[in-house]
């Protein structure tokens, strides 16, 4: 069964600095991903996906992330964060099926 | 254009009763999913059906826990004399028909947060 594993729990940064957030997934074939944000009190929305192509993805509010097949990895980066970016990331990864499986989520906080 | 309508948005039940949550999917969306989110952990995958047909309940409890997509209407989750550990939000999204692609995007209502007294 393919699983994802989000490796912080919590991060907590100041406003303008760099955030990168992990994401490794268990599954040796094709793979869909994708990371989703929920800000506090809201719903979870597509920050980004990947099916193919350019294995660096952009996406909304200025976040990316890069593929790395080799390392079965979707790492998340903004090069300067924001305080309206405190919200929890979940990593999802569509394996053979329809379903999303989810990571553990993350927990960031960005300080004004 | 509505989005996924999930209601009730929260829902307190006391020990043993029922708790039906619905589910309306986006215009033309033919899937349906649902999570649930316990306090502290992420979203673990439930049940995925189709109108009339449940594709995979593998994430299902195998007992209490019970889900519906009918030809008309909302899909219903449903939660028979809950416990306290059913307090969660439960979360439903939906999604095209697939016909053959995985290149398809869940969409997320905002959850229906149980309760259990």
């Amino acid at each position: 069964a393919q699983s994802v594993s989000q490796h912080n729990h919590h991060v907590i940064l100041s406003e303008a600095a760099s955030l990168e957030l992990g994401c490794n997934y268990s599954y040796g074939g094709t793979v869909n991903l994708f990371w989703y944000v929920q800000y506090p009190g809201q719903h979870l929305q597509l920050l980004l996906k990947y099916f193919s192509g350019d294995p660096l993805v952009k996406g909304i509010k200025g976040f990316e992330a890069e593929f790395i097949k080799s390392k079965f990895s979707f790492n998340l980066r903004k090069p300067s964060v924001q305080w309206s970016d405190t919200a929890e990331y979940f990593c999802a990864v569509r394996a053979a099926g329809n379903k999303l499986t989810f990571g553990g989520g993350t927990r960031v906080l960005v300080k004004p | 254009n509505a989005g996924v309508m999930q209601n009730p948005r929260h829902l307190v039940r006391r020990r043993g009763q029922e708790a039906r949550l619905r589910c309306s999917p986006m215009k033309g969306h033919s899937h349906v999913y649902w999570y649930r989110q316990l306090p502290e952990e992420g979203l673990k995958f439930m049940v995925y059906l189709q109108k009339e047909n449940i594709i995979d309940e593998s994430g299902m409890p195998k007992e209490r826990f019970s889900a519906e997509f009918p030809k008309e209407g909302p899909s219903i989750l449903r939660i028979q004399q809950v416990v306290r550990g059913d307090s969660a939000a439960y979360f439903c999204a939906s999604s095209p028909p697939a016909a053959g692609s995985t290149a398809n995007v869940l969409t997320f209502g905002a959850g229906s947060r149980l309760t259990v007294l």
